[in-house]
């Protein structure tokens, strides 16, 4: 039960896109398509941008993607916006345990 | 309005005991699977335990089992989390949210409840 790897930090001027990549196994990402992400203010709790790999909640921007390709998903946000910076956590179902596994964390920050 | 709350944080000495609620409103209580998560400080999320409606259901991971039990009270819209034998690495903001139904995702989140294992 590791955690997803996530990359530390990703940047990116107003505008511009970012992406940030969530790895992990078989068992996990690559082999269901029950990944979510979470955005986190400091001091908050966590706030849904993702499921189900590509679903998005009503309520959050059309800027906000996600993907997958084998046991690795994505996140991109696009036309990145002061607001965005913030740390963003993927999940996954696991199937070995019928547990749950979160990424490391991405810390976005906005130029 | 959905709420989940939580409470019962506070500091504990290691080895010590805890019990967490997390009271919810504003929803169907009883016909959702509810779970807790947990962040120490300067760290990532890390999942805990998930119970099903009826609480015959229940898992964990590996680091708590043994020591913690998630559980809840459908008639007093409550979630639980009984904390024994509690370590320093349990030190954490733990946080009650709510699995969408037949689903995959936690769509509502409390806003958590901090906990300090220390001498």
């Amino acid at each position: 039960q590791s955690a997803l790897t996530q990359p530390r930090s990703v940047s990116g001027s107003p505008g511009q896109s970012v992406t940030i990549s969530c790895t992990g196994t078989s068992s996990d990402v690559g082999g269901y398509n029950y990944v979510s992400w979470y955005q986190q203010y400091p001091g908050k709790a966590p706030k849904l941008m993702i499921y189900d790999v590509t679903k998005r909640p009503s309520g959050v921007p059309d800027r906000f993607s996600g993907s997958k390709s084998d046991n690795t998903a994505s996140l991109t946000i696009s036309g990145l916006q002061a607001e965005d910076e913030a740390d963003y956590y993927c999940c996954s179902y696991e199937g070995n345990y019928r547990n749950y596994v979160f990424g490391t964390g991405t810390k976005v920050t906005v130029l | 309005e959905v709420q989940l709350v939580e409470s019962g944080g506070g500091l504990v000495q290691p080895g010590g005991s805890l019990r967490l609620p997390c009271v919810v409103s504003g929803f169907t209580f009883s016909t959702y699977w509810m779970t807790w998560v947990r962040q120490a400080p300067g760290k990532g999320l890390e999942w805990v335990a998930k119970i099903n409606q009826d609480g015959s259901e229940k898992y964990y991971v590996d680091s708590v089992k043994g020591r913690f039990t998630i559980s809840r009270g459908n008639a007093e819209n409550s979630l639980y989390l009984q904390m024994n034998s509690l370590r320093a690495e349990d030190t954490a903001v733990y946080y009650c949210a709510r699995y969408a139904r037949s689903s995959y995702y936690m769509d509502v989140w409390g806003k958590g409840t901090t906990v300090t294992v220390s001498s």
